[in-house]
């Protein structure tokens, strides 16, 4: 069965500190997709990455990153020099090959306090 | 950019009535969605919709729920009798093609007040 687990259930940091959200996901596709979303408090998801199961390589955009592990069941993100506007809900998610519905974690609440 | 339009943002309806939330997805696409967000709580799948038939849906949609593509354009989720608990933000998506290799856009999203 598919299942997201992000263990960190609130995070505060100062600004300007980086932070790493963790992410452990369960699946028996050996193809599958994995997803990050920002939720500001205005409520809409904002896409920020898909992955596929077949690219493990580390991706960069700006001050995100994020490190994809297949040996760990791992798709950790990190915020360098965190900002104010980072601060929101952010939801890691798998989606199957052989489906299309995609399953959320719970979240991480991320404070960014100046 | 293209995008998925949700209306109306906020609905407040009474116990037992029914609601209609509307979705208007990207023009292209052939693979529909809704999903469902209790307050606080994560983002949990409801329905997919291809070819004007449900393809999967959850547990959480039961007989109360329905969808429908009533034209070219909107997608249309319904509540028969509204439950205090339907109370939450309802999510529509939709995307090119199925399976997890094509990306879901997600509309701004409805939310539901049930008092």
């Amino acid at each position: 069965a598919q299942k997201v687990t992000q263990a960190q259930t609130e995070i505060s940091v100062v600004e300007k500190e980086d932070v790493t959200l963790d992410c452990v996901y369960e699946t028996r596709d050996t193809t599958y997709y994995l997803f990050w979303y920002k939720q500001p408090p205005s409520g809409e998801l904002v896409f920020l990455i898909r992955r596929n199961s077949f690219d493990e390589q580390n991706e960069i955009s700006g001050r995100y990153s994020w490190n994809f592990q297949k040996s760990t069941s791992s798709f950790n993100f990190t915020i360098t020099a965190s900002q104010v506007v980072d601060s929101a809900v952010y939801f890691c998610a798998l989606s199957e090959n052989r489906d299309d519905k995609i399953i959320f974690g719970k979240g991480t609440r991320l404070h960014i306090l100046p | 950019e293209p995008e998925v339009t949700q209306t109306p943002s906020h609905q407040v309806t009474q116990m037992g009535q029914e609601v209609i939330l509307r979705c208007v997805p990207i023009s292209n696409h052939l693979y529909f969605y809704w999903y469902r967000q209790i307050l606080g709580q994560k983002v949990e799948f409801l329905v997919s919709f291809y070819n004007n038939e449900i393809s999967e849906k959850s547990e959480i949609f039961d007989d109360q729920f329905s969808v429908e593509r009533p034209d070219g354009s909107n997608f249309t989720l319904k509540i028969r009798s509204t439950k205090l608990e339907d109370s939450a933000m309802y999510f529509c998506a939709s995307n090119l093609g199925g399976g997890g290799s094509y990306e879901q856009y997600f509309g701004p999203g409805t939310r539901l007040t049930v008092t």
